[in-house]
């Protein structure tokens, strides 16, 4: 697609319930990023994904949080057990990476996740 | 720790005059400065940059103002026009591999016709 994909756009769950969130970066996007957005606040980051490098998950707020990326390509970020402190907008992006550190990264328009 | 702070949730400017959104920062390891914009129900989308080498950016409409012994950060919209309503996000990187931006809590604005 011409853009970051995420799906749902929107999601609604009962506390405890798991839940998983996709991201379909940019094709050939080697670099993707998982954020939220709580109400009220900046967004925070999550995990960071570069090629088959180790993924950088020293954004995730607990051992509930975790995400994969399957061959170099989509994202899922899985919840478990979730708690209405969780709800927030839950953005992904993704950058080329050609070897410059300042690249752009490219949003997509997030998951709002709320949790009752 | 809010490392980027955006103390202003929202400004209000007439359509043709200046906006100026302010950003300070507490971390000086950051070496590079960006913002984004956001309109409702999307994603937000790269505005402008600025490398902690440089005090001043400047692209068409929009400039950043970068004073690092402050460690402040401006954004300067002129003139503005009602399409730039929008979240602004302040973001800032520290160097190194990779680009995980620490953004601010943006600030809202309107632009009045």
């Amino acid at each position: 697609g011409a853009g970051v994909s995420q799906s749902p756009s929107n999601k609604v769950t009962e506390k405890g319930k798991d839940v998983e969130l996709r991201c379909d970066p940019i094709s050939g996007h080697t670099a993707l990023y998982w954020y939220r957005q709580s109400l009220g606040q900046g967004l925070e980051f999550l995990i960071y994904f570069q090629g088959n490098s180790a993924p950088d998950k020293s954004g995730l707020p607990s051992d509930r949080f975790s995400a994969e990326r399957t061959g170099g390509s989509v994202s899922t970020l899985t919840i478990q057990r979730t708690q209405q402190e969780d709800s927030a907008v839950y953005l992904c992006a993704s950058s080329p990476n050609t070897g410059g550190v300042r690249e752009k990264l490219f949003f997509g328009s997030g998951t709002q996740l709320s949790v009752l | 720790d809010q490392q980027v702070k955006q103390n202003s949730p929202s400004l209000s400017v007439q359509e043709g005059r200046i906006s100026i959104l302010n950003c300070d920062y507490t971390n000086s390891m950051f070496d590079y400065f960006l913002w984004y914009k956001k309109y409702p129900a999307e994603g937000p989308t790269f505005l402008i940059s600025i490398s902690s080498i440089k005090d001043k950016n400047e692209d068409g409409r929009f400039t950043v103002f970068l004073n690092k012994s402050a460690k402040h950060l401006s954004l300067h919209i002129v003139p503005s026009q009602p399409g730039d309503s929008a979240v602004y996000f302040c973001a800032a990187k520290e160097g190194g591999y990779g680009n995980k931006l620490v953004f601010g809590a943006g600030t809202i604005l309107r632009v009045k016709s």
